[in-house]
């Protein structure tokens, strides 16, 4: 198993440029849910699904979009990327109630 | 709605020697689980611990020991013989049992360890 992937692990973007987060999972995991990391903020979610076709927002969802087509993966839209939108992205995968996998990460620069 | 809480921002212990990293917690819940994470310098995300609320004994794995106290909503994480490995930062979790919640996160304890 593969586990949790993201890609990329590493991005500068401009302001107001768009990209998208990749995420997937091999575990057939229903939960899926994206988290930002940002220096003594510990992790943030932004959005999570429960399952194919269903998504919810988090705590800090704006400005990104997501969708859930397959079981396996969970890709984060970011629409016009800002300046605060630097950060350290995690996305990461379960069963329901259990622990969560986690990715590597992606460091996101936008200038 | 559910809030952890980690009051100590940093930590530090001496190689060999036990610390302990407290968490505290808010739910109106009786049933959930409570997790502990590392987080090296890496970035990855790794589970140390978890704590089924309705068990009452401790978890245990390795050198890593929890104090789960839930009528205090207090869930403490023990390092024992600490090593310069475990030099990370630590993430308190917690997460309803029921369905498919969020896993609610402190803001986490930076450790170090000294030689």
């Amino acid at each position: 198993n593969a586990g949790v992937t993201q890609t990329p692990k590493f991005q500068v973007l401009k302001t107001g440029q768009s990209m998208t987060l990749q995420c997937a999972q091999d575990m057939n995991h229903e939960y899926m849910s994206w988290y930002r990391q940002d220096p003594g903020m510990g992790l943030r979610l932004i959005h999570y699904s429960v399952g194919a076709g269903i998504t919810d927002q988090g705590e800090v969802p704006n400005g990104y979009n997501v969708s859930r087509s397959t079981t396996e993966d969970f890709p984060l839209r970011l629409l016009s990327a800002a300046p605060s939108q630097t950060s350290v992205y995690f996305c990461a995968s379960s069963r329901t109630g259990s622990e969560q996998y986690f990715g590597p990460g992606t460091r996101l620069t936008v200038t | 709605a559910q809030t952890v809480t980690q009051s100590q921002p940093e930590m530090s212990v001496q190689e060999a020697e036990t610390v302990t990293l407290s968490c505290t917690y808010d739910t109106s819940e009786s049933d959930y689980y409570l997790f502990w994470y590392k987080q090296p310098p890496s970035r990855q995300m790794i589970l140390v611990i978890r704590q089924e609320a309705y068990k009452q004994q401790n978890a245990t794995e390795n050198r890593f020991s929890v104090n789960f106290q839930k009528a205090a909503k207090s869930f403490s994480l023990k390092i024992s013989d600490s090593q310069l490995g475990d030099a990370a930062m630590y993430f308190c979790a917690y997460r309803i049992s029921r369905g498919n919640t969020p896993l609610v996160f402190g803001k986490g304890t930076r450790l170090s360890v000294i030689a």
